[in-house]
This record gives structure tokens, sequence and C-alpha cells, in this order.
């Protein structure tokens, strides 16, 4: 079984601080990381899709960095706002035997206070 | 376009009764895939499809059926509802290349009592 792996799996920072999570995968047959942003009742939303070793991708605030060798992804916020909180979740797509699958992570919740 | 629509938005079942779970998706996507959201286990891959006509398993298929007669309806069915299968049920499509994005309905919350 393939784990895809994602800390912290809770943080709450203070408005305007930086963070960031790391989400770790395995390294073989790997097509894709994709990262979403999930708020309370609503759908999982892409934030990134990243598929070479090295890739950055920036969205405002946001942005992430790819290492496909060492099978890792970090994704930073900068200066969090209250409207950043929810939960990012980032999922690992592989190609195997012909077929595609994603394998997500459990997520990271993140809580910006006031 | 309305992106990737689920019906219904809850469900109630009792033990033993099937029913079926509607997804759609009006952006031609080739991939579509099934997921349920359980507290602390994110999202498992339940069945997927590349295409109409061609599905194949994911990480917890078993309880359920899935068909693909046209590109964009993609029905999931419980086949004898147990209360292991009380979740919240995501539907989701994307085109089929590499740095193609998912797009996800707003989920089914099954209970099974």
């Amino acid at each position: 079984i393939l784990n895809v792996e994602q800390s912290p799996q809770s943080l709450h920072v203070q408005e305007g601080d930086s963070t960031n999570f790391t989400c770790s995968f395995p390294s073989s047959n790997f097509y894709a990381l994709h990262w979403y942003r999930w708020e309370t009742a609503k759908s999982p939303e892409a934030l990134f899709v990243m598929t070479l070793n090295g890739d950055e991708k920036k969205k405002g605030r946001i942005s992430a960095t790819l290492n496909t060798k060492e099978g890792y992804s970090y994704l930073y916020i900068k200066g969090s706002q209250p409207e950043d909180s929810a939960t990012y979740l980032c999922a690992f797509r592989r190609f195997a035997s012909g077929t595609y699958k994603y394998i997500f992570g459990t997520g990271t919740r993140l809580k910006v206070l006031a | 376009n309305a992106g990737v629509t689920q019906t219904p938005k809850f469900q109630v079942l009792k033990t033993g009764q099937s029913m079926t779970l509607q997804c759609a998706q009006d952006m031609n996507h080739e991939y579509m895939s099934w997921y349920r959201q359980d507290p602390g286990m994110g999202l498992r891959l339940i069945h997927y499809s590349v295409g109409a006509g061609i599905t194949d398993q994911g990480e917890v298929p078993n309880g359920y059926n899935v068909s693909r007669s046209t590109t964009e309806d993609f029905p999931l069915r419980l086949l004898s509802a147990a209360p292991s299968q009380t979740s919240v049920y995501f539907c989701a499509s994307s085109r089929q290349g590499f740095s193609y994005e998912q797009y996800f309905g707003p989920g089914t919350r099954l209970t099974v009592t």
C-alpha cells in the first residue's frame, strides 16, 4: 500500500505569520502531485498541479515546491490571513499498470487566528 | 457550466438497502472518480473511469459498483448498504492528461443505520 503523509496534522498560527506544510509521497511511478484547499462544508478546490522535479508554483501568497527524487513537496503561505483557514490536501498521482490513480494524504488543518 | 453535480446531498439508508449516488459533469472530462471521506482517513478512491465503458477499482471498492455508459455520468451503486458505508462521498472529474486538476462535486452525506 502506498502512503502519502502530510505534516503537521493541524496548525494554529496568528494572522500575518508565514507557515509551511509538508507532503511526503513514494518516489516511484511518479506522475503528478496535486495540492488542494478544502474549506469546511465545501468541496476540495485545486491549488496546484506539479509534475516536474524542481517545479515551483505560486498563486498570490501561496506557493509550492516539488522534489520527486526524494518524494516531498512543501506548501508555503506567506502572511496568513483568517480566510486561509482550511484543510490543505496533497494527492499523489501515480501511473502503473497502464492506469492512473490518485492517493490522497489526510491533510493539514490550518487555523489562522485574527 | 454546472461543473460536477451530485445527487442526493443527504441520504439515510437502512442496512441491506441499495441505492445509487448520481454524479454528472458537463466539462467533457474523460477521467471520473468516486471517493469516500471518513474522519482521520482522508479521501480514499473507490472506483474510477478513464472514459465511457472503462472502469477500474480503487483502494476501497468492496460493496460498490460503477458503470460509465456516457462521458457525462458516473453513478455509484451501493449493493447492500452496511453501517461501515456511512461516509461522505465525493465525485470528481478531470481531463486525462498529467497536468490537469480534478474538479470535485459538492458531496453526498450518507448514513446507514
